[in-house]
């Protein structure tokens, strides 16, 4: 089945740890998103990614960081200098030309 | 800039009611694309519907319904004969170029 998958599906981590987010997907998809959602929130953009070894910066880049090697994978680091990493987190993959993105099941990262 | 604001934070009916939940955007852009998403308690994000700048023709399937009006950048979603498996969190979004941005979200409780 074509789709995205995002593991795990619940994290702990403790504090001052970085903690890395496994993002994939078989849609043969170019672009690909990362989103941070907090309780009774919106979602808010970390980084995208429109093709291979290139990314951007969201609205909210800092304390994090991606890479994007294949096509397939973009795994997103919540490294220690992020002050408030407990959330969930969305990983999304669209094509290009104003299509709608897809999204994973997302990983609930609590930080102790 | 761009942005995208739903005013109802959280709307309650009661079950077979019909229930519309309120998108007006702001973009300079011509070219842009409009979009519905849901989000049940699992939180995967399902999409629903896409909307592109140029087609302002109003769209139904099954009980859901969509009034799209450039007039008044408005992306209004109506649910007819609610359910209690509507119960979710509804996002609208829009995408100028390869950036998307989302509203904060409403949350529609369908009580039986």
């Amino acid at each position: 089945d074509g789709g995205i998958t995002q593991s795990p599906k619940y994290l702990f981590r403790k504090e001052g740890q970085n903690v890395t987010l496994s993002c994939e997907q078989n849609l043969n998809h170019d672009a690909m998103y990362w989103y941070r959602q907090d309780p009774g929130q919106g979602l808010r953009l970390i980084y995208y990614s429109q093709i291979v070894n290139d990314f951007q910066k969201g609205d909210i880049a800092e304390g994090y960081s991606v890479s994007r090697e294949k096509k397939e994978s973009f795994p997103l680091t919540v490294t220690s200098a992020q002050k408030n990493p407990t959330a969930f987190y969305l990983c999304a993959s669209s094509i290009a030309g104003g299509r709608e993105q897809f999204f994973g099941p997302g990983t609930r990262l609590t930080v102790l | 800039a761009q942005k995208v604001t739903q005013a109802q934070t959280e709307i309650s009916v009661v079950e077979k009611e019909d229930v519309t939940l309120d998108c007006v955007y702001e973009t300079r852009d011509t070219t842009y694309y409009l979009f519905w998403y849901k989000q049940p308690p699992s939180g995967e994000l399902v999409f629903l519907i896409r909307r592109n700048s140029f087609d302002e023709q109003n769209e139904i399937s099954g009980r859901y319904s969509w009034n799209f009006q450039k007039s008044t950048s408005s992306f209004n979603f109506t649910i007819t004969a609610s359910q209690v498996v509507d119960s979710a969190v509804y996002f609208c979004a829009l995408r100028y170029g390869q950036n998307f941005v989302f509203g904060p979200g409403t949350r529609l409780s369908v009580l039986p």
